[in-house]
């Protein structure tokens, strides 16, 4: 158990549709970070978010926007949703922003499937 | 872009010892990170190396070349619940990981 937790753990929904997934961090833990994984990509670096404040994107569509809120829990909004949004989505967290060694812990993830 | 390559599968034998290579070209170096990711369920970090040299931890050790943008995991003694995805990553600019594709394997008894 890496301490990240994420919700739900399964969403079946259809296309055009809207869904929140929710990810709280590790105790302490100021950076979140937005992973997208599908068969055929791999591990996509969505976005990530500092204490609150957006630090760096990836490759997330504009369809898809994530926050931060105060209590450091972050929350991934995927919206007009297709098919090819069907995967798993994770929710990383790290204790140190800048500089130094620093590691990503993984939540167990949101298996999304796109009717 | 970023070019991060690894072998798809690969099958060893209970006890053996095997490696899993990994190969990048990437705009930017700040470390490189293996993770161990059992079907349907988190990457779990394994290593981290970002000087040149062997980094070992129990039966894993990590290998890293920045000159020749390559690393390697070695996994001793393998077990059969070593069977799953290994999945090699470049930290580059900031702090997010760039994935390769990931090996998947398979421990034989």
């Amino acid at each position: 158990d890496s301490g990240v937790t994420q919700t739900p753990k399964h969403l079946i929904t259809a296309t055009g549709q809207r869904v929140t997934l929710r990810c709280s961090p590790r105790s302490g833990d100021l950076s979140v970070y937005w992973y997208q994984q599908s068969l055929d990509q791999g591990l996509q670096f969505l976005i990530q978010y500092y204490n609150g404040e957006e630090r760096a994107k990836g490759n997330i569509l504009e369809r898809f926007s994530a926050q931060q809120f105060p209590d450091l829990h972050s929350e991934l909004n995927l919206s007009s949703l297709e098919l090819g949004d069907s995967a798993l989505y994770f929710c990383a967290s790290s204790a140190v922003g800048f500089g130094g060694q620093e590691t990503q812990y993984f939540g167990p993830g949101t298996r999304l499937l796109v009717l | 872009g970023q070019n991060i390559d690894q072998p798809t599968e690969m099958t060893a034998t209970e006890g053996a010892i095997v490696q899993i290579n990994c190969t990048y070209q990437t705009s930017g170096f700040n470390g490189l990170f293996w993770y161990q990711q059992h079907a349907g369920e988190a990457p779990t970090f394994l290593s981290y190396n970002v000087l040149d040299g062997l980094e070992e931890k129990g039966r894993f050790s990590s290998f890293l070349s920045r000159s020749k943008g390559y690393s390697y995991l070695l996994l001793k003694e393998l077990q059969m619940k070593d069977s799953a995805s290994y999945l090699c990553a470049v930290r580059t600019s900031g702090y997010a990981l760039n994935f390769g594709k990931g090996t998947s394997l398979l421990v034989t008894p």
